[in-house]
């Protein structure tokens, strides 16, 4: 089993709706981040989290600390945000390795 | 903005043959980290540096490879004689600091094919 899973697999959304991709973990964690891998392979760091939730510009990150639970949200989707969405997870036993899901592969079409 | 670097950005080698991969991190990071993700599958965790030497490597990380840090700012991996399942996309990452909770930094990657 995956220490850290997430659905769904695959998103495809209309231009302007809300998006949310979810991520469990099944291990003990000192922070949970969502990254975004373009089409070209390079992935960017969006949100690292521990408790709570962030903001930035239409992206929402939320954690529960006591469900091992976190989503991403997305509000006003557009084309430009399809990509790869990844939740890794930074365990506090192992250092800062970090431990990747498999990914949401989102598309938004116009 | 600083930003992490890696080259090249695609390497063909034979198998058997020694590749050297090739990270710049972010000058005032302190920890450095390899990751590789094989196509289709997901990312996944070779070896972190610190204080020029490993701190922690996975299972994946056996004697073929190896990582070096020549000089103040190039980070290296290097896979002494290359198999066909080497064939992946690897990516250099760097953070300022440890402990789990801090943000890391991914260069662009190397995509290399072994044939």
């Amino acid at each position: 089993k995956n220490e850290v899973e997430q659905s769904p697999q695959n998103l495809t959304a209309q231009e302007g709706e809300f998006i949310t991709i979810n991520c469990s973990y099944s291990v003990g964690i000192s922070a949970l981040h969502w990254l975004q891998q373009h089409p070209g392979g390079g992935i960017v760091s969006l949100f690292m989290l521990s408790s709570g939730k962030k903001k930035h510009g239409r992206l929402i990150a939320t954690i529960n600390i006591q469900e091992k639970h976190s989503s991403l949200h997305i509000t006003a989707s557009h084309p430009r945000d399809s990509a790869v969405y990844i939740c890794a997870v930074s365990r506090g036993t192992s250092g800062s390795r970090l431990t990747f899901g498999e990914g949401t592969q989102l598309t938004v079409n116009p | 903005e600083p930003e992490v670097t890696q080259t090249p950005s695609h390497q063909v080698t034979q198998m058997g043959q020694e590749v050297i991969l090739r990270c710049v991190p972010i000058s005032n990071h302190l920890y450095f980290y390899w990751y590789r993700q094989i196509l289709g599958q997901k990312v996944e965790f070779l070896v972190s540096f610190y204080n020029n030497e490993i701190s922690e490597k996975s299972e994946i990380f056996d004697d073929q490879f190896s990582v070096e840090r020549p000089d103040g700012s190039n980070f290296t991996l290097k896979i002494r004689s290359t198999k066909l399942e080497d064939s992946a996309m690897y990516f250099c990452a760097s953070s300022r600091r440890s402990g789990g909770g801090n943000e890391q930094f991914f260069g662009p990657g190397t995509r290399l094919t072994v044939l």
